[in-house]
């Protein structure tokens, strides 16, 4: 496609529900980021996955936190026992490996926990 | 660790004023530095990107300036307008041995309004 597509745009769940987020990354990105945003905060940073592997988990607050990249395409944000701390906004992004590594971002998840 | 903080939190400004965002980081190795707005409810949109070795970048009324040496940076809007009305967010991206590899450290933003 043609940017970075996340889905769902919405997601409303019960608290103690696990809950799977999805990222699409621009054809071609070896770099892959999730990042959470919470109402008038800044951006948190999750994860970062080069290719499928993810050098940097340091951002994730939790064990109920899991994340998963297939090859250099979709990645999936799974998030166990939801808590209403958990409500936010999640944020994908991806950039090429190499040139200008410009990061583009999708239009994020919004999850509330209820 | 970097550490990434913008200058104001806010601002508010009449339209057709020039006015300068302000970004400074604590780590000046870095890959290079990108400025995105955000609108509410909304992803972000990368404005400019700036190598670390290059100076500034322009698009049409934006102008942003790298000083990496005293780990500044600065994003200029020429003739404010209400559609510029945004959250406006810097983030740098480590220099891992030459590569493009390692997260985006983000500041917090600045909320600019500017109001007809």
């Amino acid at each position: 496609g043609a940017g970075v597509s996340q889905s769902p745009s919405n997601k409303v769940t019960e608290k103690g529900k696990d809950v799977e987020l999805r990222c699409d990354p621009i054809s071609g990105h070896t770099a892959l980021y999730w990042y959470r945003q919470r109402l008038g905060q800044g951006l948190e940073f999750l994860i970062y996955f080069q290719g499928n592997s993810a050098p940097d988990k340091s951002g994730l607050p939790s064990d109920r936190f899991s994340a998963e990249r297939t090859g250099e395409s979709v990645s999936t944000l799974t998030i166990q026992r939801t808590q209403q701390e958990d409500s936010a906004v999640y944020l994908c992004a991806s950039s090429p490996r190499r040139g200008l590594a410009e990061a583009f971002f999708g239009q994020g998840t919004r999850l509330t926990v209820v | 660790k970097q550490e990434v903080t913008q200058i104001p939190a806010a601002l508010s400004v009449p339209e057709g004023e020039n006015l300068v965002l302000n970004c400074s980081f604590t780590d000046s190795a870095i890959y290079n530095l990108q400025w995105f707005r955000q609108d509410p409810g909304k992803g972000l949109t990368s404005l400019l990107l700036i190598q670390s070795s290059q100076r500034e970048q322009t698009s049409g009324r934006l102008n942003a300036s790298l000083d990496k040496s005293s780990g500044r940076s600065t994003l200029y809007i020429a003739a404010s307008q209400p559609g510029d009305s945004a959250t406006y967010l810097c983030a740098v991206r480590p220099d891992a041995g030459g590569t493009s590899y390692g997260k985006l450290t983000f500041g917090q933003g600045t909320i600019l309004t500017v109001h007809p």
